[in-house]
């Protein structure tokens, strides 16, 4: 098993551009969350998704759009890019239920110019 | 909404020294979680904590959840340059979400 896949690793964008962040895990865990990391901020809810065809916003979703057209699959769709959106992106699934544990991606660093 | 605070923010220790991150919540909870993070590296799972009052050992890394579930802490004893690294609490909200504490930076100098 893979485990959770994100790709790219490392992506620059200029302020305005757009771009899909791509998280994939082989896991069959309904639950797909996405986190952004900042320093000294921990990491934050971005949006979540408890199965396909079901997203809800997290704490910071403003400027972020997701989709869930499979299990497998919950990408992150930045429309606009802005430097406040500079940060690192971790994409983390489990099982239904608040006593699983969260698997992560190995993260998405970006910068915004 | 729930919020989980996390101090210290960053500890640095000489090796051999003992380590303690301490996790509040503004409510109850029913479970929490802790996770570490290398650098550069994600967030693992290391362990999660239910009852009131738990104390959960792994090695030289002891955790505890507080009787009102509303704290709970991570202490390394003896640490060594292995545990380096960022270490997470996340406590479940409504709906399940788990929010993360800020972190506990830990640096071990050999």
């Amino acid at each position: 098993n893979a485990g959770v896949t994100q790709t790219p690793k490392f992506q620059v964008l200029k302020t305005g551009q757009s771009m899909t962040l791509q998280c994939a895990q082989d896991m069959n865990h309904e639950y797909m969350s996405w986190y952004r990391q900042d320093p000294g901020m921990g990491l934050r809810l971005i949006h979540y998704s408890v199965g396909a065809g079901i997203t809800d916003q997290g704490e910071v979703p403003n400027g972020y759009n997701v989709s869930r057209s499979t299990t497998e699959d919950f990408p992150l769709r930045l429309l606009s890019a802005a430097p406040s959106q500079t940060s690192v992106y971790f994409c983390a699934s489990r099982l239904q239920g608040a006593y699983s544990p969260l698997h992560f991606g190995n993260g998405t660093r970006l910068t915004v110019t | 909404g729930q919020q989980v605070m996390q101090i210290p923010q960053y500890q640095h220790v000489q090796e051999g020294e003992d380590f303690t991150t301490y996790c509040n919540s503004s409510t109850t909870l029913s479970n929490i979680q802790w996770y570490k993070q290398r650098p550069g590296g994600h967030p693992v799972f290391l362990i999660q904590l239910v009852k009131s009052g738990e104390v959960k050992k792994q090695k030289r890394l002891t955790f505890q959840f507080g009787e009102a579930k509303k704290n709970s802490s991570l202490h390394i004893t003896a640490t060594q340059t292995t545990d380096v690294g960022t270490y997470f609490c996340a406590g479940p909200s409504t709906g399940n979400q788990f929010y993360f504490g800020t972190g506990t930076s830990l640096t071990v100098i050999p």
